[in-house]
């Protein structure tokens, strides 16, 4: 069973930025898997924010490019995101999940963790 | 950008009856690299389906998606009390998109 399981804080302000970590357990981040980054404010939708490769190689939503970056640390099996210029506009709820790949070629997410709230305000 | 444009925005349907739930692209969805989430209040989404029509891991045979190209559609049949819940679906041919959602109510 593939857990993940995100942490950071619940309580950024306007204008700085947010880093979450995620701890995979269950697997391994090397195992040839994506992972994922995806956010859902308060009684909306999801949105996808970007994922990572066990190599470093990224991918990132158009729209949050410019203030996001993914990391993946190898050593203790997790992978972080750092999202810059925080607004009220980013209070979400994020997820952190495993997107299921072939042959390197990132495919559908199979596994999420349960969320953590972050809420944007002074 | 593929926009997914899902409808009905609330089904009411009783225990019993069928759900049929649509996803339709803004353009054609390659290798039919479509998948489906449930998402209960106050939970993560959980994978129904993926590459349109194939069913994740434990999901019941009364999940069944269907289509191509950009018209897809996620039916339940005989809804069980545990069903009702907000369906999305997902592309990732080009990017990532999700649909905005589908909420299945008791009616």
């Amino acid at each position: 069973q593939v857990l993940l399981q995100e942490s950071g804080p619940g309580l950024v302000k306007p204008s700085e930025t947010l880093s979450l970590t995620c701890v995979v357990s269950g697997d391994s981040i090397r195992n040839g898997h994506w992972w994922s980054w995806v956010r859902q404010p308060p009684g909306k939708g999801l949105e996808w924010i970007g994922e990572i490769y066990h190599s470093g190689t990224t991918n990132y939503n158009p729209s949050l490019k410019s203030r996001v970056a993914i990391s993946v640390d190898r050593s203790t099996n997790q992978f972080s995101l750092k999202m810059i210029s925080m607004t009220a506009a980013d209070t979400a709820i994020y997820y952190c999940a495993r997107v299921y790949s072939m042959v390197v070629a990132p495919l559908n997410f199979d596994f999420w963790g349960q969320g953590t709230l972050v809420t944007v305000s002074s | 950008e593929i926009v997914l444009t899902q409808s009905p925005g609330t089904l009411s349907l009783s225990p019993g009856e069928r759900a049929t739930l649509s996803c339709r692209a803004s353009q054609s969805v390659g290798s039919n690299y479509l998948a489906w989430y449930q998402q209960k209040p106050g939970q993560a989404p959980r994978l129904l389906i993926y590459a349109a029509s194939s069913r994740a891991t434990g999901i019941p045979d009364r999940f069944r998606g269907s289509g191509s190209g950009t018209d897809f559609t996620l039916t339940i049949n005989r809804l069980e009390p545990e069903d009702f819940a907000m369906y999305y679906c997902q592309q990732y041919d080009k990017s990532r998109t999700f649909g905005q959602g589908t909420k299945v109510e008791i009616k």
